[in-house]
């Protein structure tokens, strides 16, 4: 099994609701990552997870929290979130080493309105 | 700090044309990964290859070849006899220290590949 799962696959929400993004590995990986990615531009790392300690976190506003409840899933709960965070979250997961590939899920489209 | 330029923004082919992505990195650590990655349209990106900086032997997958030079800091991607589900977004991407114990993943600004039937 090489797949990350993440849901929702869409989500809409208002600037004053609380929702959560999931991830799921089963790959035994040992870090997990959250990246952003605005339309026509490269993902942007926001959190690294290693060994279910953060271990990265790109200063990232604090609308944004992540969670790793166990060494197969990672949450991204979000919170009074603004329009310009629409985007496509993607999370990925990897050995954690410098040269073991990065597995993606599909990502969460999320529009904030 | 590290930096990975594309500077090819979109490319566009006809089927069976071959087509190279270029990729430049810059870091100052002496051991890294350079990686391609694949986004369609679906959102996922598709790991596709990898090199560390010790090994400048380039090689051949299938459709997909790579050409890493240290001396001019390039790692360029080829695809032969491009196919129309080949279209994607390509991305460049660097692996290297960051500090601590912890390593991160630049991307390039990534390369639109659109092939035409």
């Amino acid at each position: 099994d090489t797949e990350v799962t993440q849901t929702p696959k869409h989500l809409v929400m208002g600037m004053t609701n609380k929702k959560s993004l999931k991830c799921e590995q089963h790959m035994g990986h040992r870090a997990m990552y959250w990246y952003k990615q605005k339309a026509k531009k490269p993902p942007e790392l926001m959190f690294v997870y290693s060994y279910e300690k953060l271990s990265i976190n790109e200063s990232v506003p604090s609308r944004f929290s992540p969670e790793c409840p166990n060494s197969s899933l990672l949450n991204l709960h979000l919170h009074a979130l603004q329009p310009e965070d629409s985007a496509l979250y993607l999370c990925a997961s990897s050995q954690g080493d410098r040269g073991s590939e990065a597995f993606f899920g599909q990502g969460t489209r999320l529009t904030v309105v | 700090a590290q930096k990975v330029t594309q500077a090819q923004t979109e490319i566009s082919v006809v089927e069976k044309e071959d087509v190279t992505l270029d990729c430049v990195y810059e870091t100052r650590d002496t051991t890294y990964y350079l990686f391609w990655y694949k986004q369609p349209p679906s959102g996922e990106l598709v790991f596709l290859i990898r090199r560390n900086s010790f090994d400048e032997q380039n090689e051949i997958s299938g459709r997909y070849s790579w050409n890493f030079q240290k001396s001019t800091s390039s790692f360029n991607f080829t695809i032969t006899a491009s196919q129309v589900v080949d279209s994607a977004v390509y991305f460049c991407a660097l692996s290297a220290y960051s500090g601590g114990s912890n390593y991160k993943l630049t991307f390039g600004k990534g390369t639109l590949l659109t092939v035409n039937p």
